[in-house]
């Protein structure tokens, strides 16, 4: 079966400092790829998506993951964090078209002055 | 474009009623999904609709139904509600051939 680990529960970052949620997959083939962000009591926002093609992907807010295949990896990363950033970030994972998307347990982040 | 739309955005229940769901999808989308987001267990899949078929189900008891509608709206109901069942249930649509999922803000349900 399919699963999504990310690693961290929790992470804490200074504003203005680098930021790197880490998210790994388990499935045989490339699946669809996805990041999601929730503020608190709010639907999920998609951030950026990963199908094919160029493994660094861009998305809103400023963020970007990178797909790496040898590491079954798709990490989401911002140069610059903003307060506005505090959240819950859930990667995903679609097998397939006809398949539904299965999810991480989420990184809450915080973020301090 | 208007975005998915849930109601209730709040609901109160007591132990034993029924509850039914409403979520209406992204204009053009074929496919609904239906997640039950708790501090616990995280995000789980409860079942897909596309074109008015269930075409996932995930593991969830038979108190949790759904069905849709020719205009794609979606419908979710849990009969018998537990005290467990108390959990922020999300709707999410797309076109159904690819997974690209769009979420509506939830309803949050509260049985006590």
């Amino acid at each position: 079966a399919q699963s999504v680990t990310q690693p961290d529960i929790h992470i804490t970052v200074s504003e203005g400092a680098s930021l790197e949620l880490r998210c790994n997959y388990s499935y045989g083939a490339t699946p669809y790829l996805f990041w999601y962000v929730q503020s608190p009591g709010q639907g999920l926002q998609l951030l950026l998506k990963y199908f094919s093609g160029d493994t660094l992907v861009q998305g809103i807010k400023g963020f970007e993951a990178e797909f790496k295949r040898s590491q079954s990896s798709f990490n989401l990363r911002k140069p610059s964090v903003h307060w506005s950033d505090a959240a819950e970030y859930f990667c995903a994972v679609g097998p397939s078209g006809n398949t539904p998307l299965v999810f991480g347990k989420g990184t809450r982040l915080s973020v301090i002055a | 474009k208007a975005g998915v739309t849930q109601t209730p955005r709040y609901l109160i229940k007591t132990r034993g009623q029924q509850v039914t769901l409403s979520c209406s999808p992204i204009s053009g989308h074929r496919s609904v999904s239906w997640y039950q987001q708790t501090p616990g267990q995280g995000l789980q899949f409860l079942f897909e609709y596309f074109s008015e078929t269930q075409r996932n189900k995930g593991n969830f008891p038979g108190r949790f139904s759904g069905r849709q509608f020719s205009n794609s709206r979606s419908e979710m109901n849990v009969s018998t509600l537990e005290l467990g069942d108390s959990a922020l249930y999300l709707c999410a649509s797309s076109l159904g051939k690819v997974p690209e999922a769009f979420f509506g803000q939830g309803t949050r349900l509260t049985v006590v």
